[in-house]
């Protein structure tokens, strides 16, 4: 398995506080991944990253941003946080992306996030 | 319509029982992952398929490009399948970091 931790593993806030959620993995992998689940929707991509400073946007990425000045770190800021971002958040990390023919993600084991 | 479906939501068998799990999609794909989302949170990727089926251990996979249809079997259930099963499509055109992801679906095997 890919190393792949996430900290902290759980977090209360309130709402309009700002809240950094940290993704770290060892296997050197390019592509990284942030993703939220909730309850009756798939897993959905915030952001990802495809190297050291290269993010893009996933399908619901207002309100969040990213920043990726490592190759093993991908951080998630939610600047001002609302109680709609109370969520389980998934990072993952593969060697390649998703166009790929292998692409296998590795993920993390969650951070369990609850805005009030 | 969600883009990826999953059938069913939830699943109760007994142990031994053989297994299916059906997903079905509306996009053109390239290529279609199984996870599996543990009780306790973790999620690990079982099987990426483009074609035709791959197998390891009791868990096989199929997949129908033509139909848009993929299915997940488990052979001789195990308590210990319990989790949830989650169904992911890689479409044509999609960035490099786009899966569509369906909602899942939650397997419960009693001993």
């Amino acid at each position: 398995d890919a190393g792949i931790t996430q900290s902290p593993r759980h977090k209360v806030t309130e709402t309009g506080t700002p809240v950094t959620l940290r993704c770290h993995q060892t296997e050197n992998h390019r592509y990284m991944y942030w993703y939220r689940q909730d309850p009756g929707h798939g897993l959905r991509l915030i952001h990802y990253s495809y190297g050291v400073k290269d993010t893009d946007k996933g399908e619901v990425s207002d309100g969040y941003s990213v920043s990726r000045s490592k190759t093993e770190d991908f951080l998630l800021t939610l600047e001002s946080a609302t109680s709609s971002q109370t969520s389980v958040y998934f990072c993952a990390s593969s060697l390649a992306g998703v166009r790929a023919s292998y692409n296998e993600q590795f993920f993390g084991p969650g951070t369990r996030l609850t805005v009030l | 319509k969600n883009e990826v479906e999953q059938s069913p939501q939830n699943l109760t068998a007994q142990e031994g029982e053989f297994i299916t799990i059906n997903c079905s999609y509306s996009v053109g794909i390239s290529a279609l992952h199984w996870l599996q989302q543990h009780p306790g949170g973790g999620i690990v990727s079982l099987f990426m398929l483009s074609s035709g089926k791959k197998k390891h251990g009791r868990l096989i996979a199929t997949i129908n490009i033509q139909e848009k249809h993929s299915s997940l079997h488990i052979t001789a259930s195990h308590p210990r399948d319990s989790a949830v099963y989650i169904c992911a499509v890689r479409s044509y055109g999609g960035s490099q970091g786009n899966l569509i992801f369906g909602k899942g679906t939650k397997l419960s095997v009693k001993p």
